[in-house]
């Protein structure tokens, strides 16, 4: 069984950082892009970043390009994404999603429960 | 970037209706659109992928349609586990994905 759990969430003052997990199970993490996707209180789905199976390839939606940075560590079945310059805007639970398709017809397959970042002072 | 539309944004329908919900991309998107559900609390759960490929284990009331820029997802009789938020998004752009705004389906 797939198996998605975030971590890493908390509350942090706007301009602060923040390094959120994904552990990754019950598949072959190093097979699949990987991606996450955010949701604003109250808001629809976000996608944020993606990123190529072995890490050669990255992308981001404009508003978090320059801040986020997306990694993985194929060895250890997790997905990172650190937070930085963090804004009120930034908060928001943060999901993993499992990409399948392989840059034909890709589609979020699996989700992780998310986890919750806020940005306050 | 593309830019995803769904109408409406909400709708309330009785037990048993068909329910159609439109997603419009701002430029062709070929058949590189999925949907999602969502219920409150929950993550997103996969419908429908390629324009109109059930997802395994999805129930076959659900159905897409479309291809290049307008896109449907109907449910043709509407179940009371079907209350939930859906949501379309692009594929198509090897850069950006994006997500429609979200169509809220409520009881009657």
């Amino acid at each position: 069984e797939v198996q998605l759990v975030e971590s890493g969430g908390g509350l942090v003052q706007p301009g602060g950082s923040l390094r959120l997990s994904c552990a990754a199970s019950g598949f072959i993490f190093r097979s699949y892009w990987m991606s996450w996707v955010r949701q604003a209180p109250g808001k629809g789905l976000e996608w944020v970043a993606k990123i190529k199976q072995d890490g050669s390839e990255r992308s981001y939606v404009d508003s978090v390009r320059g801040r986020f940075t997306i990694s993985r560590d194929n060895p250890k079945n997790s997905l990172y994404l650190q937070l930085n310059s963090l804004t009120a805007e930034d908060t928001a639970v943060y999901y993993c999603a499992r990409v399948m398709g392989s840059g034909w017809y890709d589609h979020f397959d699996s989700w992780g429960q998310g986890t919750l970042v806020s940005v306050s002072s | 970037d593309i830019q995803m539309t769904q109408s409406p944004s909400s709708l309330s329908a009785s037990i048993g209706d068909r329910v159609t919900i439109t997603c419009r991309a701002s430029q062709s998107v070929s058949r590189f659109l999925n949907w999602y559900q969502q219920k409150p609390g929950k993550p997103p759960k996969l419908l429908i992928y390629d324009a109109s490929t059930l997802q395994n284990g999805v129930p076959s009331r659900f159905s897409g349609s479309g291809s290049g820029t307008d896109f449907t997802l109907t449910i043709s009789s509407l179940q009371p586990e079907d209350l939930a938020t859906y949501y379309c998004q692009q594929s198509y752009s090897s850069l950006t994905w994006t997500f429609g705004q979200g169509t809220r389906v409520e009881a009657k």
